[in-house]
C-alpha cells in the first residue's frame, strides 16, 4: 500500500508570493490533516479535512487555507508569504480521524521564504 | 499556551539501557495519547498509543505509562538501540463535537550511543 505523498518536497518562494502544496493520502483514507513544523515549536495543527469539508481548524491566520477533493487528495495554500512561514509542512491521513486516532504522515514539504 | 509539553529537548542513553521520555499535559479533556518517532527528512511515524482509561500499554520494547492525576505520560524503550535515535513527539487528542485534532509537544531528540 502506497504511503502518504507530498509534492513538492522542497520549495523556495519570495515574501509576498503565494504557494500551493499538495498531499495524496493513503488509499481509502478520508481524513487529511495539515501541520506546520518549526524548530522548537513542534508540530502545529493547521486544519483537517474529511469528505471535502474542513472539520477542524487550528490557530493560524486566514492566509492559510486548504481544500480536499473528492478523491481525498488535499491542497494547502498560503497567500502573501512571510519570512516566518518558512517551515516543514506535513500532511497526515487517517481512515476517519475518530477515535483511536492514528495518523500516517507524509515526508513533508520544506518551504523556504526569502 | 502549550497544552502538551516535552521539557527535555534532548536525551542521550547508552545502548542496551532504558530510555525514558517524558511528556506533561494540561488539558483534562485529552482522552487519547500517542507517541511518534521522526527521523530527519521523513514524516513522523506512529509508535504507540494509550487511551485515558488505561495506565499502561506495551508493544515490544516500547511501553507507555499514563498518570492521569499528574497529567503525565512517559515512553520507556528497553533495551535502547542505536536505531532508536530520532526525535520523539508525544501528542494528545480530545474530541470536540465530531472532530478530533492532535496537539503535539515540541519533541525530544533521543541519541542512543553504541
Amino acid at each position: 500500500k502506497a504511503g502518504v505523498t507530498q509534492t513538492p518536497r522542497y520549495l523556495i518562494k519570495t515574501r509576498g508570493q503565494q504557494v500551493t502544496l499538495s498531499c495524496s493520502p493513503i488509499s481509502g483514507h478520508r481524513s487529511v490533516s495539515w501541520y506546520q513544523q518549526t524548530p522548537g515549536q513542534g508540530l502545529q495543527f493547521l486544519f483537517e479535512y474529511f469528505s471535502e469539508t474542513q472539520r477542524n481548524k487550528g490557530n493560524f491566520p486566514g492566509r492559510f487555507s486548504g481544500r480536499q477533493f473528492s478523491n481525498s487528495r488535499s491542497e494547502m495554500n498560503v497567500s502573501t508569504l512571510e519570512l516566518g512561514d518558512s517551515a516543514l509542512y506535513l500532511c497526515a491521513s487517517s481512515l476517519s480521524g475518530l477515535p483511536n486516532y492514528e495518523q500516517y504522515f507524509g515526508p513533508g514539504t520544506r518551504l523556504t521564504v526569502t | 499556551d502549550q497544552q502538551v509539553k516535552q521539557n527535555s529537548p534532548s536525551l542521550s542513553v547508552q545502548e542496551g539501557r532504558i530510555s525514558i521520555l517524558n511528556c506533561d499535559y494540561t488539558n483534562s479533556m485529552f482522552d487519547y495519547f500517542l507517541w511518534y518517532k521522526k527521523y530527519p527528512a521523513e514524516g513522523p511515524t506512529f509508535l504507540i498509543s494509550i487511551s485515558s482509561i488505561k495506565d499502561k500499554n506495551e508493544d515490544g520494547r516500547f511501553t507507555v505509562f499514563l498518570n492521569k492525576s499528574a497529567k503525565h505520560l512517559s515512553l520507556h524503550i528497553v533495551p535502547s538501540q542505536p536505531g532508536d535515535s530520532a526525535v520523539y513527539f508525544c501528542a494528545a487528542s480530545a474530541l470536540s463535537g465530531s472532530a478530533r485534532q492532535l496537539t503535539f509537544g515540541s519533541g525530544t531528540q533521543l541519541t542512543v550511543l553504541p
